[in-house]
């Protein structure tokens, strides 16, 4: 178990739906990133936040949005879903301290579906 | 940005056998960490190893160690006496020391190689 929360663990939904997706970091991490997995594909980084402020931008649709609650859990909101958006979706956090490796530690993962 | 590389998307090895698997990356900068990550079939990422580029101990965790070679911008992962449980898709990572305005304190991670791991 890494300490990182992801809520819910499956979704099913239709196409034009939004949904959003929860992730609790480690207790101490500062920072979290969003990751998106599509079937047997690599990770693409969407978005990191580090202590409720936006740090990083990778590949994020202007369809998804994020944030970081002050107390520190993240939501991803994914609207007007397509069926390329079908995927797991992973929440990974970092301490990020000067001097440490900070690697990340995942959630479990949120797979998406939809139809 | 920097980048990752894995070069075999699929890689085999017979129970109990050693395996080495490849990534190399590009950067200009001097101070850097590297990680290799585990997904098994149930999709959690696992943290395999790490090192960091100002060392240059290569990093070992019991069956798992690093083939560090800095000059040449490769971070390979060697698996000792492999074990079913081994069987998974392995991403090498890099993170860079600073953090910078527009890229952050990103993780770069390359495609993966599958791995399989013959009875």
């Amino acid at each position: 178990d890494s300490g990182v929360t992801q809520t819910p663990k499956h979704l099913i939904t239709a196409t034009g739906q939004r949904v959003t997706l929860r992730c609790s970091p480690r207790s101490g991490d500062l920072s979290v990133y969003w990751y998106q997995q599509s079937l047997d594909q690599g990770l693409q980084f969407l978005i990191q936040y580090y202590n409720g402020e936006e740090r990083a931008k990778g590949n994020i649709l202007e369809r998804f949005s994020a944030q970081q609650f002050p107390d520190l859990h993240s939501e991803l909101n994914l609207s007007s879903l397509e069926l390329g958006d079908s995927a797991l979706y992973f929440c990974a956090s970092s301490v990020l301290v000067a001097g440490a490796y900070n690697e990340q530690f995942f959630g479990p993962g949120t797979r998406l579906t939809v139809l | 940005a920097q980048t990752v590389t894995q070069s075999q998307p699929e890689m085999s090895v017979q129970e109990a056998e050693t395996v080495t698997l490849s990534c190399t990356y590009d950067t200009s900068e001097s101070d850097y960490y590297l990680f290799w990550y585990k997904q098994p079939p149930s999709r959690q990422m696992i943290l395999v190893i790490r090192q960091e580029a100002y060392k240059q101990q290569n990093a070992t965790e019991n069956r798992f160690s690093v083939n560090f070679q800095k000059a040449a911008k490769s971070f390979s992962l060697k698996i000792s006496d492999s074990q079913l449980g081994d069987a998974a898709m392995y991403f090498c990572a890099y993170r860079s020391v600073y953090y910078a305005s527009n890229t952050g304190n990103q993780f770069y991670f390359g495609t993966g190689t599958s791995l399989t791991v013959i009875p």
